[in-house]
């Protein structure tokens, strides 16, 4: 089915280390974003994507990398885990903000936990 | 960014209808409204969205008041698969971002 798909599912990690959360899209949308969803919260954005190589920082963007290197990928790098970002990860796209009409697909989330 | 305000919980009788109420006063004329639900340990799903008539789809009907500052989610007849967190969103004009509240989780009781 078309749509939204995260790689890994789940991640487990020690402080410290490091690791790309891939996002993949075949819905030839614009736009694609990453957010982080914490216990009975919603979700905050971490970072965004407006096209091919572009990126700009969302609400909670400290600790995280990006990269929009081919229209249908985002990669989300985590250089130096900490435990604060223990949490699910959820990718989204959507065509652009001058199409407000559509809404946003999303993926089925990445549980990482840092221990 | 544009806001949106939704009471925390809510909580309904299966089979009955379920109205979720959202205000947003800041509305500008040219804001989408939007609604999205996320069931438990997924990602969030598209459920409507409309701009000043009222939708209706398979899975829901949006009621949006006439001066466009509040808007009403209705779930005709709920099952206990409709409990969710339901959030309702603006989708600005050529805004790049949407950013999402905290929602309303709405229990179904049997």
């Amino acid at each position: 089915n078309a749509g939204v798909t995260q790689t890994p599912k789940f991640r487990v990690l020690k402080t410290g280390q490091s690791m790309t959360l891939l996002c993949a899209q075949d819905m030839n949308h614009e736009y694609m974003y990453w957010y982080r969803q914490d216990p009975g919260m919603g979700l905050r954005l971490i970072h965004y994507s407006v096209g091919e190589g572009t990126t700009a920082k969302g609400e909670v963007p400290d600790g995280y990398n990006v990269s929009r290197l081919k229209k249908q990928n985002f990669l989300l790098g985590l250089e130096s885990a900490a435990p604060s970002q223990t949490s699910v990860y959820f990718c989204a796209s959507s065509y652009p903000g001058r199409k407000p009409n559509y809404g946003y697909t999303f993926g089925s989330g990445t549980r990482l936990t840092v221990v | 960014d544009a806001k949106t305000t939704q009471p925390n919980s809510m909580e309904s009788n299966e089979e009955e209808p379920v109205h979720l109420p959202c205000n947003h006063s800041t509305i500008s004329g040219t804001d989408y409204i939007h609604w999205y639900r996320q069931l438990p340990s997924q990602g969030p799903e598209y459920v409507i969205h409309g701009l000043t008539s009222n939708v209706n789809n398979r899975m829901a009907s949006l009621a949006i008041a006439e001066d466009r500052k509040s808007s009403t989610l209705i779930l005709h007849r709920a099952t206990l698969r409709d409990a969710a967190v339901y959030y309702c969103i603006l989708r600005v004009n050529r805004d790049d971002k949407i950013i999402f509240g905290k929602g309303t989780r709405l229990h179904i009781l049997p």
